[in-house]
């Protein structure tokens, strides 16, 4: 199994532009696609990224997801920060030994 | 629109079961995967277990492997989880949701099960 690794807390101003990142340990990044979810003070996670680079319906197309190869990571840039945007986010992906995985989370102050 | 409720969750000592419920409406249920994903209180999301559309195939994070069961009743909609042997870290709040192409497309609102003597 690999493991996601995620900066424990970002910061950033409203109007500026925030990157979290998602390193993955071991196997390619590529191999299987990265979700990223959001998950609100006291709320349930939403998915704001799913297959590396998709947004939901309803989902602003100030989140944006990439995945890079060459540093084994995948990253969610949210541009034009909010406040309604402060929250814990967590990238996820899934192993091919039929396990899902989990990053640690970061969260996000807009501040 | 898609509704996920669970329920089952309260108090428990360790050592003791505990069965959660994940009532599902608003789509065809005996289509889709679904799992269980917890969370400790103030950390990160953990899968629990995942069983598949027709509960064909059933997978398990190394941790409650052995301890608990997922299961699914196609004719009442409903998701389950069986879980047997608690121990105080598996106190946590436990989300259903709902699969797709291998990633959570929508999640319940949580129980909160506490094992705790």
């Amino acid at each position: 199994n690999f493991m996601l690794t995620q900066p424990h807390s970002v910061s950033e101003s409203p109007g500026k532009t925030v990157t979290i990142s998602c390193t993955r340990s071991s196997g390619s990044i590529a191999s299987n696609y990265v979700q990223w979810y959001q998950q609100r003070p006291g709320s349930s996670p939403t998915t704001v990224i799913y297959e590396d680079n998709q947004r939901p319906s309803g989902v602003p197309d100030r989140f944006s997801g990439s995945i890079d190869s060459s540093s084994n990571s995948a990253s969610l840039t949210i541009s034009g920060l909010k406040t309604e945007d402060e929250a814990d986010y967590y990238c996820q992906s899934y192993d091919s030994s039929n396990h899902w995985v989990f990053g640690g989370g970061t969260k996000l102050t807009v501040l | 629109q898609v509704q996920l409720v669970e329920s089952g969750g309260g108090v428990v000592q360790p050592g003791g079961s505990l069965r959660l419920s994940c009532a599902a409406s608003g789509f065809t249920f005996s289509s889709y995967g679904m799992h269980w994903v917890r969370q400790a209180p103030g950390k990160g999301l953990e899968w629990v277990a995942f069983i598949r559309y027709d509960g064909s195939n059933k997978y398990y994070a190394d941790s409650v492997k052995g301890r608990f069961t997922i299961s699914r009743d196609n004719s009442k909609n409903t998701l389950y989880l069986q879980m047997n042997s608690l121990r105080a870290e598996d106190t946590a709040v436990y989300y259903c949701a709902k699969d797709y192409l291998f990633y959570f497309d929508y999640w319940g609102q949580g129980t909160l099960v506490t094992v705790s003597s």
